[in-house]
């Protein structure tokens, strides 16, 4: 089975604070997903990438920046961290590479509060 | 543009009841359809997705979503709900002129009373 993780579970920021939420896929997949969750929202886009060191930006890209240094790896980055960026983040990861009729594995999630 | 609706934030039905979530879309190319279930403080999972052939879909945990075309739809259904059901359902959709980004509806959520 395809795993999706994320490093915390939950997170308490102060506002102002650099944040860093990790991901990583075990199954050499080329394309990596953060999106945030809100309530009545659904999930937003924030960044993708579909390679090494490549990323672009989703619908709702401003306040973070991501990292993709190794193929397993995706960071998403709040370089100063805001009270709107409360919200469940989900990482998330498709099996194949540039096609578009395979799911999406979602990891656990990251709960974030920014006080 | 992608988009798509989920009618009703809120579903309940009766333990052993069918159940139906309604799922609506707009995309300008072929659509690829999913729905996923996110269970408390969990990611989400996949339920069942439609590509192409058979309109009627079945998937995970009993659960079938039919795809019509001309109403521009793709609803989940049970035939008969479990209490176990009681989650928050997305529906979410992928147009081939778009590449590989998904669009997620706004997710219902599914109260199945004992």
């Amino acid at each position: 089975d395809v795993k999706v993780t994320q490093s915390s579970r939950y997170l308490v920021k102060r506002t102002g604070e650099k944040v860093f939420l990790e991901c990583v896929q075990d199954m050499d997949h080329e394309n990596m997903f953060w999106y945030r969750q809100d309530p009545g929202l659904g999930l937003r886009l924030i960044y993708f990438s579909y390679d090494v060191k490549m990323k672009e930006k989703g619908d709702i890209p401003e306040g973070y920046s991501v990292s993709r240094e190794k193929k397993e790896r995706f960071s998403l980055i709040l370089e100063s961290a805001s009270t709107n960026q409360t919200s469940m983040y989900l990482c998330a990861s498709p099996p194949a590479g540039r096609t578009t009729n395979y799911e999406q594995y979602f990891g656990p999630g990251t709960r974030l509060t920014v006080t | 543009a992608q988009s798509v609706a989920q009618p009703e934030d809120q579903v309940n039905v009766a333990e052993g009841n069918p159940l139906t979530v309604k799922c609506t879309y707009s995309v300008s190319g072929n659509p690829y359809l999913f729905w996923y279930v996110q269970y408390p403080n969990r990611g989400l999972q996949f339920l069942l997705k439609y590509i192409t052939g058979d309109n009627l879909v079945k998937g995970s945990y009993g659960f079938e979503a039919e795809f019509n075309k001309s109403q521009t739809s793709f609803h989940l259904k049970k035939p008969s709900a479990l209490v176990s059901d009681s989650a928050l359902y997305f529906c979410a959709v992928r147009d081939d002129n778009y590449g590989q980004n998904f669009v997620f509806g706004p997710g219902t959520r599914l109260s199945v009373l004992p």
